[in-house]
């Protein structure tokens, strides 16, 4: 059965002090694995695509890298800005709209 | 254009009643996505049209629930005699096909609460 587990449920850092979220999957054929980011009250916003092992991605503080089994979500020297869920997902298998997300990691950064 | 709109964004309704949620989503995309989202868990897929045709329906998505996608415009989703169990925040995305790199485009939902 395709899964996505996301870990850690919650993270709480201080401002510029760096980490990494993990997003661990199982799927028969990986299509793609996607990054959001949601604020309270509001719908995902798209971050990255990952397609392929070995694959990254920036954008500004946030490094997403892909590997057989997994994904991170590297931030570094984080801002207050950056806290929200950050959500994982990827395609089911045989779907070509079904998005298979993970419970999220709730990011907080104290100033 | 202002990205994926939802209407509205909140509804209270009391169990047994039906209740309808409007998506418009961007022009340019022709598919239109339907989630629900409950708190502290991860968007759950319900059903997706490519232009008018809904190609694909989750098994949550039980007889007491309908989406439509007339003309291959806006979206509406119906749910008939609510139950506190359909409490939930429905999230509508829209893409474009064949640009999967570009992810989906979120609305910022409609919160439904069922009392």
């Amino acid at each position: 059965e395709d899964q996505v587990t996301q870990s850690p449920e919650a993270l709480r850092l201080q401002e510029g002090e760096s980490s990494s979220l993990n997003c661990s999957y199982t799927v028969s054929g990986l299509r793609g694995l996607f990054w959001y980011r949601q604020d309270p009250g509001k719908g995902p916003e798209f971050l990255f695509t990952l397609y392929s092992a070995g694959e990254e991605k920036e954008k500004e503080r946030l490094k997403a890298t892909l590997t057989k089994k997994e994904s991170f979500l590297h931030i570094t020297a984080p801002k207050p800005e950056d806290s929200a869920t950050y959500l994982c997902a990827l395609p089911a298998g045989g779907s070509q709209g079904n998005l298979i997300f993970g419970k999220g990691t709730k990011l907080s950064v104290k100033p | 254009d202002t990205g994926v709109s939802q209407n509205p964004r909140h509804k209270i309704t009391k169990r047994g009643q039906n209740v309808t949620f409007r998506c418009d989503p961007i022009s340019e995309h022709n598919r239109l996505y339907w989630y629900r989202q409950t708190l502290g868990q991860g968007p759950e897929f319900l059903t997706y049209f490519q232009n008018e045709a809904q190609l694909e329906k989750s098994r949550l998505l039980s007889d007491r629930f309908s989406a439509e996608r007339p003309k291959g415009s806006f979206s509406t989703l119906e749910i008939q005699r609510t139950e506190q169990g359909d409490s939930a925040m429905y999230l509508c995305a829209s893409s474009l096909r064949g640009r999967g790199a570009y992810g989906y485009t979120f609305g910022s939902g409609t919160r439904l609460t069922v009392v």
